[in-house]
């Protein structure tokens, strides 16, 4: 079966100090990886997506950039983190050809 | 008309009772969408898809309706445990757009 991980769980980083999150899927082939953050009491909004190893599509402009350097690795970094990046951050990966989506237990960060 | 809309709640409800939520979308070429739901500070878990019609997993219900461009989410015979944020999803080519979910309370 199909799982998802997601590293770490938790994060408090200060004001300016760079970021690397990591998501691995297993299971799966060529799935289409996704990052959201979800800022506290709010929707989720789409940060990058991949179909495939080294396509990241942006879907909203900021300091944060995504990588998929193996077909079942997405990783999302910054240079430097502003206050306004504290959120949930969750990956999630879809299926070729399928339409569900699943999502990984996220990572909660808090920049200080 | 935002790609996803849902009543941001939240809806308060007495345990036993029966619930619904509506969510409209503004593409009208979807074909498929789906309900998730999100305990506090946990992630998305997909929870229903509606691929036709509608589709029935015992308490719940979802139901599609493709000329007003609206699917609904009917919780019959509400438990505790059924409190949390539900979310409506659609897909649109390699993307999928959440909508900002609705956040429901059964009281006990």
């Amino acid at each position: 079966s199909q799982t998802i991980h997601q590293w770490p769980a938790t994060l408090v980083q200060p004001v300016g100090s760079p970021l690397s999150l990591e998501c691995t899927v297993e299971g799966t082939s060529n799935p289409n990886l996704y990052w959201y953050r979800q800022a506290a009491g709010r929707g989720l909004q789409l940060l990058f997506y991949s179909v495939g190893i080294g396509q990241i599509s942006s879907e909203v402009p900021q300091n944060l950039s995504a990588s998929r350097p193996q077909d079942r690795q997405f990783i999302l970094s910054s240079k430097k983190l502003l206050l306004s990046d504290s959120g949930f951050y969750l990956c999630a990966w879809r299926g070729t050809g399928g339409l569900e989506q699943y999502f990984g237990p996220g990572t909660r960060l808090t920049v200080t | 008309r935002k790609e996803v809309e849902q009543d941001p709640g939240p809806f308060n409800v007495p345990e036993g009772a029966t619930v619904a939520f509506n969510c409209t979308y503004s593409n009208s070429a979807s074909q498929s969408f789906f309900w998730y739901r999100q305990d506090c500070r946990k992630e998305p878990k997909l929870l229903m898809s509606v691929y036709s019609s509608g589709n029935e997993d015992g308490r719940f219900t979802a139901q599609l309706n493709r000329a007003s461009q609206y699917i609904s989410l009917l919780i019959r015979d509400s438990k505790l445990s059924d409190s949390a944020t539900y979310l409506c999803v659609v897909p649109l080519n390699d993307k999928i757009i959440f909508g900002k979910g609705t956040r429901l309370h059964i009281l006990p």
